[in-house]
Parts: C-alpha cells; sequence; structure tokens
C-alpha cells in the first residue's frame, strides 16, 4: 500500500534545544496531519494540514509548534524550544482529498528531550 | 468530546481460534470507523474502513457496526502468530478531519 516516509526514525535532544520532524507523505495526497503518542498512552491528534494552512489543531499543539510544507516537499514538525513533557513518538500521517478519507500513518520518530 | 474506549487491553488466543475486538464510542453522529494495526517500531496498517451499521469484510477482518449502541467491533478470523500487535480503533465525523484513536487492544496469537 502507499507509504509514508518519517525521517529520523529517533531523535534525542536536550530541552530547550529546536527540533523539526520530517515526512514524506503519499506523493499524491493533499492533507497531512500529525499525532502524539506518548509512551503507553492512546495517540492523539495535533494538526492536520491542508493548501498551506493549519485546518484543525487541538490542546497539544503549543505555541512553540509549528507546522509547513514548503514547495511541496517535506510535511514538517518543528518544535522550538522543547520541552521534556514533549518526549513522545510523532507520527504523520497523509490523506487524499475526501474529508475524513483513509489517512496513511509513517513509522513514527521517537523523540527523547533530555 | 469524543471518548473511545477499547476491550480488551490484551488477548491472547491459539493459533486459528476467532479473536474479537470491541471499541465504543460516546459521539453518535460519527460515521468514519477503521482498524488499524500497529507492530512494534512500524506505521499503523488499516485493516478496515467502515461507515454505516453492519458489517465489513476485509480478508480475514470483518468490522461490524452499530450506531445505536455506540460500538464496533472487529473479528479476525483464522489469526496467525503475525498477526500479534496492538490494534488501535479510530473514530472520525464526516466533515472533521482528525481521528479519535482508542487505548488499543495488545492481541497475542500463539501457535
Amino acid at each position: 500500500g502507499p507509504k509514508v516516509l518519517q525521517i529520523p526514525s529517533h531523535q534525542i535532544i536536550d530541552m530547550g534545544q529546536m527540533v523539526t520532524l520530517n515526512c514524506d507523505p503519499v506523493s499524491n495526497h493533499l492533507y497531512f496531519y500529525w499525532y502524539k503518542q506518548i509512551l503507553g498512552q492512546q495517540m492523539e491528534f495535533l494538526v492536520n494540514f491542508y493548501n498551506g494552512k493549519v485546518m484543525e489543531k487541538s490542546k497539544l499543539f503549543k505555541d512553540q509548534f509549528s507546522v509547513e510544507r514548503p514547495d511541496g516537499s517535506y510535511f514538517t514538525l518543528k518544535i522550538q524550544p522543547t520541552a521534556l513533557e514533549d518526549s513522545a513518538v510523532y507520527f504523520c500521517a497523509s490523506s487524499s482529498r475526501d474529508w475524513g478519507y483513509e489517512q496513511y500513518f509513517g513509522p513514527g520518530t521517537r523523540l527523547t528531550v533530555l | 468530546q469524543q471518548k473511545v474506549q477499547q476491550s480488551p487491553e490484551s488477548l491472547t488466543v491459539s493459533e486459528g481460534a476467532m479473536a474479537s475486538l470491541n471499541c465504543t464510542f460516546s459521539d453518535g453522529t460519527s460515521n468514519n470507523f477503521r482498524w488499524y494495526r500497529q507492530h512494534s517500531a512500524k506505521g499503523l496498517e488499516v485493516l478496515v474502513s467502515i461507515f454505516s451499521d453492519g458489517e465489513k469484510e476485509e480478508g480475514r477482518f470483518t468490522a461490524h457496526l452499530n450506531r445505536a449502541n455506540l460500538h464496533v467491533s472487529l473479528h479476525i478470523r483464522e489469526p496467525q502468530p503475525s498477526d500479534s500487535a496492538v490494534y488501535l480503533c479510530a473514530v472520525s465525523m464526516r466533515g472533521n478531519y482528525k481521528y479519535v484513536f482508542g487505548a488499543g487492544t495488545r492481541l497475542k496469537v500463539i501457535a
């Protein structure tokens, strides 16, 4: 099936630093998502993105978070500055144009903030 | 706010026996339901999507939806050890882009 890639698979950084998580979505998909899963907890929606804009974001999407997809390249999640509670696995997903259409997920990036 | 709960938390079945997983949701206007499988260190694999009451089969995976009872289930026919994984229920509503996930059921299939 369609593949979503995420780079890197694991990132370790010191608290206060900036981090950028990269997602390579399915090529013809236009809707992009980030979800956060803290170890042992439920996966939770962070944000979705379409046509260069954030469509919806949750309470977890703090002011320190930002997303973009410059020139159709990677869809990125940037956290600046990072905090200890940002340690989690971040999953990227993409879907085709219809609402609620199947979201295809990447393998996740495990972020560890020390 | 939508609540999605899965049961049981973990399930062990013998190879070839039917495995049944449950998911309840709180918002009766939900109309998109998906079951995903999550192997360790891998992405989520979509197994079956269902949008109306009744049954939907995809290979060995069958979803049953009863919106009046706020319940959707997944049945795995003839499970194999390779089916051992965490199974996630995801619920959304038309016009709403996000999924709300359950906490998952960890399935172990023993030979």
